[in-house]
């Protein structure tokens, strides 16, 4: 069965560097997205890709935030200058024809 | 602005012994309504999707209902591999992204 994965599985940076996470969303998926979720905490989007762009964002989403597919596989979120509240499980979804998000088990950020 | 929100927060139960979370929303324009189960650190796995209201899934021991402002997700004999934190979320007709509830966090003893 195909499935959104994800990588790193754990990450752990030093406040003010810069982080890349991974997912390959499900083959024939069109539509991406990243949410976080503070431990505790519920579930928060951040963003959805669709057609190579932007589709919509969040608050949470600012300057420091970015996407990218770099090529037919992988989408990425990069966090530019981590803070010590940017520690969450970052999950990755992608949703195709039939409207349900799939989730990826998610990348564990740590900023010491 | 899309609003869930579910009850109770945390549930125990005894093997066998059968009960109903809720999930509560206010929503511009339902698209969807969607229930998750998420296992302590891993992703939501996805269970239900309803659509319009008097709408009923089932599925093994787990079966969802829902009405114009709220859904139950009814649990009958759960067993301890039941135990997970379930999620309700809400998609409208206007946006792409889920707006997710806090979760009911249910565990079931031997």
């Amino acid at each position: 069965e195909p499935e959104v994965t994800q990588t790193p599985s754990h990450q752990v940076t030093q406040m003010g560097q810069e982080v890349i996470l991974r997912c390959v969303p499900i083959s024939n998926h069109l539509y991406f997205y990243w949410y976080r979720q503070i431990l505790g905490q519920k579930v928060e989007f951040l963003v959805s890709f669709y057609n190579n762009e932007i589709s919509e964002k969040s608050e949470i989403f600012d300057d420091q935030f970015s996407v990218e597919r770099p090529d037919g596989s992988n989408f990425t979120l990069k966090i530019r200058s981590t803070k010590l509240e940017d520690s969450a499980m970052y999950f990755c979804a992608s949703r195709g024809t039939s409207g349900i998000e799939f989730f990826g088990p998610g990348t564990r950020l740590t900023v010491l | 602005e899309d609003q869930v929100t579910q009850s109770p927060e945390a549930l125990r139960l005894q093997e066998g012994e059968s009960s109903s979370l809720n999930c509560s929303y206010t929503v511009s324009g339902l698209r969807g309504l969607f229930w998750y189960r998420q296992d302590p650190g891993k992703g939501p796995e996805f269970l239900f999707t309803l659509y319009s209201a008097g709408e009923e899934k089932e599925k093994e021991r787990l079966k969802a209902t829902l009405t114009k402002k709220e859904s139950f997700l009814h649990i009958t004999a759960p067993k301890p591999e039941d135990s997970a934190t379930y999620l309700c979320a809400v998609a409208d007709n206007y946006g792409q992204n889920f707006v997710f509830g806090p979760g009911t966090r249910l565990s079931v003893l031997p």
